[in-house]
């Protein structure tokens, strides 16, 4: 069955410090998304991102973040300057349409000390 | 706003029960409900996916139904067993472009 890839699986990041968090989405699928999870919190929703452009993104997706899909193949997230409160797991997910069919990828565990 | 509840937050069984774990949501002009599994420390596994004109969905031991006039989703989970242990969260999409809203799940232990 088709996998939504993530890597890496832990990242331990210096505040202040840039980090990368890398996605390889399933092949066909054309929404791709992030997603964190602040232990012991809600997943909560970051980005979606499609036809190469940000779709939607929240209010914790402020200018500190950035993503790409440089290559058709890779979706990453960008943190510029990471803060304690970035420490969370972060999840990518692709989705052939909207609305359904969501794939999670296993998450990167990301801790900023 | 769309907002999603889970109760209980905790549940403890014994092997072999039957159990009912809870999802309700504010706003019932939904796509669809989703129903994911989360071992710890790992990622979402997608157990069940209710279209807004189905009534339930079953895959093997699991049944998931839905009522959408009362906003509410149940997960339905037939002779329990240890290896169901995992917190279980329910999602609805937000709009068309995906975006899912999580409730905060229900932690299941099943002892043996």
């Amino acid at each position: 069955e088709p996998e939504v890839t993530q890597t890496p699986s832990h990242q331990v990041t210096q505040m202040g410090q840039e980090v990368i968090l890398r996605c390889v989405p399933i092949s066909n699928h054309l929404y791709f998304y992030w997603y964190r999870q602040i232990l012991g919190q809600k997943v909560e929703f970051l980005v979606s991102f499609y036809n190469n452009e940000i779709s939607e993104k929240s209010e914790i997706f402020d200018d500190q973040f950035s993503v790409e899909r440089p290559d058709g193949s890779n979706f990453t997230l960008k943190i510029r300057s990471t803060k304690l409160e970035d420490s969370a797991m972060y999840f990518c997910a692709s989705s052939p349409r909207g609305e359904y069919g969501y794939t999670f990828g296993s998450g990167t565990r990301l801790t900023v000390v | 706003k769309q907002e999603v509840t889970q109760i209980p937050a905790a549940l403890s069984v014994p092997e072999g029960e039957n159990l009912v774990l809870n999802c309700s949501f504010t706003d019932s002009a939904i796509y669809n409900l989703q129903w994911f599994r989360q071992d710890p420390g790992k990622g979402l596994t997608s157990l069940l996916l209710i279209q807004s004109s189905q009534r339930e969905q079953t895959s093997g031991r699991l049944n998931a139904s839905l009522d959408k006039s009362s906003g509410r989703s149940t997960l339905y989970i037939a002779a329990s067993q240890p290896g169901d242990s995992a917190t279980y969260l329910c999602a609805v999409p937000y709009n068309q472009g995906g975006k899912l809203i999580f409730g905060q799940g229900t932690e299941l232990s099943v002892k043996p």
